[in-house]
């Protein structure tokens, strides 16, 4: 398995552009994270989805982010419009089933909003 | 919700020298404990981890301890070398498709 793919590893774009960010997660997991990644915050949970369905979306900080998960094989974060404190790394993780299961990181989508 | 709290923010040790990560959690429910490892520019990847069944667990040159009662575990790592250098996140959950929680991360530099 190539692991978990995260598309773009780089995006840069102006502020009030419409940002979207793509994952895929491990064939066979069932739960997919989303975290954000910041020198001053860490790591920050910021959506996650159990079998499609979004279970808690209270990590997301603002209505200007929103999420989807489709299907088992792809996710989406989309940031509309954009801002200059959007910068960030953007990690997508999965895990499969079971409450010791290891999450597995995508390599992450590097986010710069001018 | 879970808390996690890493300490210390950074470290730095000589070579060969041991180096100890702590972190405490608020959630008694909490019974998966991972340590990831993430180096410059990469993403975070499972070094080891813990389950609360389980008080201490050895792999190699690092090791993990939990203690349930104070909601605390550590991971030390022995005989420390240059490419032990990088941030380490110490993180919990619970059982189920939970997120994990991660700490705020330590960086650690390994001097040789």
């Amino acid at each position: 398995d190539a692991g978990v793919i995260q598309s773009p590893r780089h995006e840069v774009t102006e502020m009030g552009q419409e940002v979207t960010l793509r994952c895929k997660p491990i064939s066979g997991h069932n739960s997919l994270f989303w975290y954000r990644q910041t020198m001053m915050r860490g790591l920050e949970l910021l959506i996650y989805f159990n079998n499609n369905v979004p279970i808690d979306d209270s990590g997301m900080p603002e209505d200007r982010f929103s999420a989807k998960m489709p299907n088992a094989s792809f996710s989406t974060l989309k940031i509309q419009p954009s801002e200059p404190r959007d910068s960030a790394v953007y990690f997508c993780a999965s895990s499969g089933t079971g409450g010791f299961t290891e999450a597995f990181f995508g390599q992450g989508t590097r986010l710069t909003v001018v | 919700g879970e808390n996690v709290e890493q300490h210390p923010s950074t470290l730095s040790v000589q070579e060969g020298d041991s180096a100890v990560i702590k972190c405490t959690y608020s959630d008694s429910a909490s019974n998966y404990f991972p340590w990831y490892k993430q180096e410059l520019g990469k993403r975070p990847q499972l070094i080891i981890d813990i389950r609360s069944n389980v008080g201490e667990k050895k792999d190699q040159r690092i090791a993990v301890t939990l203690n349930k009662t104070a909601k605390h575990f550590s991971l030390h790592i022995t005989e420390t070398q240059p490419e032990d250098s990088a941030v380490y996140f110490c993180a919990a959950r619970d059982s189920g498709n939970t997120p994990l929680v991660f700490g705020k991360g330590t960086r650690l530099s390994v001097i040789a």
